[in-house]
């Protein structure tokens, strides 16, 4: 089964830097998909980026990019000029297009420091 | 443009009880899924449907019961609850189950069961 790991239980970061959260993932597939999933104190999840693995291309949003390295089946995220308002818990998913279920890391508490 | 919706936002339960945890989508998506989060842990699938009438078994199925009778809703039966089932529950919907994957999640019930 595939298994999503998040090392950092919590990051910080200084308002207007920089800070990037890290996901490793463990898959036998060639094909899936990734997302990386905000949830502030009002718990519900929002999805921030997604990225297809069958794409070069890293994903970018806004201020939100991911490095996606699928041979070594990372896939970080970077928040650039960090807001007060990104403070959340970050939770790194993995999809297979073969199975109706999304694996979570265990999630990333991420303070934003004014 | 309410998207996911769930009752009751937070629940008390004596050991033994048993309630219902509504959940409606007005997306007219054909997936459904239920997922717990425990305290520091990432989002554990209990119970998926892929449309009305179809319902199958997630990672932690022990405990609960749902149905689908309709595409709109689908909700999650805890019978005879335990304190192993003190959790925050989320529904969620997909419009498809093997295509982009994105899921779209209600804000989630806090359950406690003394």
């Amino acid at each position: 089964a595939q298994t999503v790991t998040q090392s950092q239980p919590e990051m910080s970061v200084q308002e207007a830097e920089t800070v990037t959260l890290s996901c490793t993932y463990d898959t036998s597939e060639s094909d899936y998909y990734l997302f990386w999933y905000k949830q502030p104190p009002s718990r519900q999840m929002i999805l921030v980026i997604r990225q297809e693995a069958y794409k070069q291309q890293n994903a970018t949003e806004n201020r939100f990019s991911v490095n996606f390295q699928k041979a070594a089946k990372s896939f970080s995220l970077k928040i650039s000029d960090s807001q007060l308002g990104d403070a959340a818990m970050y939770f790194c998913a993995y999809r297979s297009p073969k199975v109706n279920d999304m694996r979570f890391g265990a999630g990333t508490r991420l303070t934003v420091k004014p | 443009n309410a998207g996911v919706t769930q009752t009751p936002k937070f629940r008390i339960l004596k050991i033994g009880q048993s309630m219902t945890l509504q959940c409606t989508q007005d997306m007219n998506h054909n997936y459904m899924y239920w997922y717990r989060q425990d305290p520091g842990m990432g989002l554990k699938l209990i119970y998926y449907s892929v449309g009305a009438g179809i319902t199958d078994k997630g990672e932690v199925p022990n405990g609960y019961n749902v149905s689908r009778s309709t595409t709109e809703d689908f909700p999650l039966r805890l019978e005879l609850a335990a304190p192993s089932q003190t959790s925050v529950y989320f529904c969620a919907s997909s419009l498809g189950g093997i295509n982009t994957g994105e899921l779209f999640f209600g804000e989630g019930s806090r359950l406690t069961v003394l």
